[in-house]
């Protein structure tokens, strides 16, 4: 399985509404991250995680709000979002947090926050 | 920090040769990439280049690294209309955390 899953592909939510994100890995990666995209942009990172521990947090809202419960699960948790917050939210791994060959991306959910 | 920039909009006929073109400000990346992003999809990494080499062929694609003028550029020869898409060039930062150019997309005319 040389893939990472994103679920779910599309999510409407409204600024009061509480959803999450999920991202799943079996190449036995030990590096997850989480990314935003706007339209026209190029990604952005928001959070990293290397052996199930919070590695990097750029400076993200706490709406947003990051788990990994097992080294294959990534998740993000979203409450009281606002509009702007609509994006492309993509989950990426690799080997490791250093790993020079590049990540793996999932194909992402779009999110809309009305 | 890292920067890294790259023309907007390149448009090429079906067959021809496509040569995207890359800059970048940080010399310390170990590795550069080249990811393609197609339409309501995510990134898939292309091909990357190790800094101390020139040069790297992978079949249609090729990649060609200046150094002294921190410029990238990734060919594709005989375009396809499959290969309409954004790329993106990437390199690392000091905290090995992938910094993106803006993309360039490609629109390949039948």
């Amino acid at each position: 399985d040389t893939e990472v899953t994103q679920t779910p592909k599309h999510l409407v939510m409204g600024m009061t509404n509480k959803k999450s994100l999920k991202c799943e890995q079996h190449m036995g990666h030990r590096a997850m991250y989480w990314y935003k995209q706007k339209a026209k942009k190029p990604p952005e990172l928001m959070f990293v995680y290397s052996y199930e521990k919070l590695s990097i947090n750029e400076s993200v809202p706490s709406r947003f709000s990051p788990e990994c419960p097992n080294s294959s699960l990534l998740n993000l948790h979203l409450h009281a979002l606002q509009p702007e917050d609509s994006a492309l939210y993509l989950c990426a791994s690799s080997q490791e947090e250093t790993d020079p060959y590049g990540y793996t991306f999932g194909s992402g959910t779009r999110l809309t926050v009305v | 920090g890292e920067d890294v920039e790259q023309s907007l909009f390149l448009s090429v006929r079906e067959g021809d040769s496509s040569v995207i073109n890359c800059t970048y400000t940080d010399s310390s990346s170990t590795y550069l990439y080249w990811y393609k992003q197609e339409p309501g999809a995510g990134l898939q990494l292309l091909t990357y280049i190790f800094s101390n080499m020139d040069m790297k062929q992978d079949q249609r694609l090729t990649v060609l690294l200046n150094k002294k003028d921190k410029h990238l550029s990734l060919r594709i020869a005989h375009t396809q209309t499959g290969d309409s898409a954004i790329y993106f060039c990437a390199g690392e930062d000091s905290s090995y955390k992938l910094i993106f150019g803006s993309g360039t997309r490609l629109l390949v005319r039948p």
